[in-house]
């Protein structure tokens, strides 16, 4: 079974700056994709960013990047010039390929952006 | 832009009575997904579809939930009878996934807006 630990349950920054979410995991398969979704208060989850395990080169999108470390099991998220509007909670997620989609969650980084 | 749609956003219950949950994937997404979230914890997996047909329910309490997905379009999902630890929020999720096979590459799951039920 896998799980996934986020270790980080509240978090805050100024504006603009940046800040980092942690994220570890544990998985006996070879082969998976990690997420960062954003859930805002009282709106749907979005994804942020994903990244495939077979994938050396870490995943960027905008102010969003992540740090893969696979021997590690570990798998970050930093947000460079945050904004207010990130202010939200963070998931991390894993899933599978081969025949098993579903998401694995953590139980959340709350993150709030000080003006 | 299309979303998935849920009914109703909030519920409130008294226990021992039914409620149903309704969703309505992103037209085209073969997969669908219920996930539960209990306040202060990240979703958890009910029940995934693959059109009409359950791929995964084995963490669904199946001697009070249920789920169906007739014509592999939307999806019901109901609690009969509810407990005061159901008080959750649904989360549906859909995704263009086909079926599995090697080398297939996992699509990005879509997330509704959730129904909070609280089951007093």
């Amino acid at each position: 079974a896998q799980t996934v630990t986020q270790s980080q349950p509240e978090m805050s920054v100024q504006e603009a700056e940046t800040v980092t979410l942690s994220c570890t995991y544990d998985t006996s398969e070879s082969n998976y994709y990690l997420f960062w979704y954003k859930q805002p208060p009282s709106r749907q989850m979005i994804l942020v960013i994903r990244q495939e395990a077979y994938k050396q080169q870490n995943a960027t999108e905008n102010r969003f990047s992540v740090n893969f470390q696979k021997a590690a099991k570990s798998f970050s998220l930093k947000i460079s010039d945050s904004q207010l509007g990130d202010t939200a909670m963070y998931f991390c997620a894993l899933s599978y390929n081969f025949g098993n989609e579903k998401l694995t969650f953590g139980t959340g980084t709350r993150l709030t952006i000080i003006p | 832009e299309a979303e998935v749609a849920q009914s109703p956003r909030y519920k409130i219950t008294e226990k021992s009575q039914a409620v149903a949950f309704w969703c309505d994937p992103i037209s085209g997404h073969a997969t669908l997904y219920w996930y539960r979230q209990i306040l202060g914890q990240g979703p958890e997996l009910l029940v995934q579809f693959q059109d009409e047909s359950v791929v995964d329910d084995s963490q669904l309490p199946k001697d009070r939930f249920s789920a169906e997905r007739l014509k592999g379009v939307d999806s019901t999902l109901k609690i009969q009878p509810a407990e005061l630890g159901d008080s959750a929020m649904y989360l549906c999720a859909s995704s263009l996934d086909q079926p599995p096979r090697q080398g297939f590459v996992t699509d990005t799951q879509y997330f509704g807006p959730g129904t909070r039920l609280t089951v007093l």
